[in-house]
């Protein structure tokens, strides 16, 4: 699985937009960007995957540069309940090793 | 759907003991992970089954740790002997084949004295 690289913490203003960054310059062709959260005391929580086009869903948007190698998660109108520790994960998807998380990125909204 | 239920939520024992800790996936789901969660590392994969059968336990730290799958709807996490450096939360997951959405339980906390 590609490396990822993902800044440590960030702030966030409630109900602003929060744009969580994700470096994976080493990924392949096969492989896709998860992305988890973690609130404090709860187990992991899947948010959305993509390979190439962006994505959206009920929780957020992932918007993968051209070139595959770094991506950004976007929660759009960010809540209190927002803050938690955020995983960018980058494997080739149904293959049996499962996911392997990093240290995440700490954010924190902030009201 | 209840999601993945873990018990005990919490477990407190001394150094020697027996721990065991359980697990019930989603239903319907072929593959179960095992994870341990500590400041220093990080959430780890231990091991994880699919259909039941253990496909990979390079995770699992040493002897003292085994995991079983006896049927679809149950895991157990053993500890014997348990040490203080085993003290973190352990988390259960489960997801469908076919599916890259991992489910995770609320976790076990464990604390051995």
């Amino acid at each position: 699985d590609a490396k990822t690289t993902q800044p440590t913490s960030m702030d966030c203003a409630e109900g602003r937009a929060a744009n969580l960054p994700c470096n994976h310059s080493t990924i392949s062709g096969n492989e896709y960007v998860y992305w988890y959260r973690q609130i404090h005391s709860q187990g992991p929580q899947y948010i959305i995957h993509g390979l190439k086009n962006n994505e959206t869903n009920e929780m957020a948007s992932l918007i993968i540069t051209e070139d595959r190698k770094s991506s950004t998660l976007i929660l759009p109108h960010a809540t209190l309940r927002d803050t938690a520790v955020y995983y960018c994960i980058v494997r080739v998807p149904y293959n049996n090793n499962d996911m392997r998380f990093g240290a995440g990125t700490r954010l924190t909204v902030k009201p | 759907d209840a999601g993945v239920i873990q018990s005990p939520r919490h477990e407190v024992t001394e150094m020697g003991q027996e721990v065991t800790l359980r697990c019930k996936p989603i239903s319907g789901h072929d593959y179960l992970f095992w994870y341990r969660q500590t400041m220093m590392r990080g959430l780890e994969l231990l091991i994880y089954f699919n259909n039941n059968v253990p496909i990979d336990d390079s995770g699992m730290p040493e002897d003292r740790f085994s995991a079983k799958m006896p049927n679809a709807s149950f895991s157990t996490l053993k500890i014997q002997p348990s040490e203080p450096r085993d003290s973190a939360v352990y988390f259960c997951a489960s997801r469908i084949g076919g599916s890259e959405k991992l489910f995770f339980g609320s976790g076990t906390q464990l604390s051995v004295l």
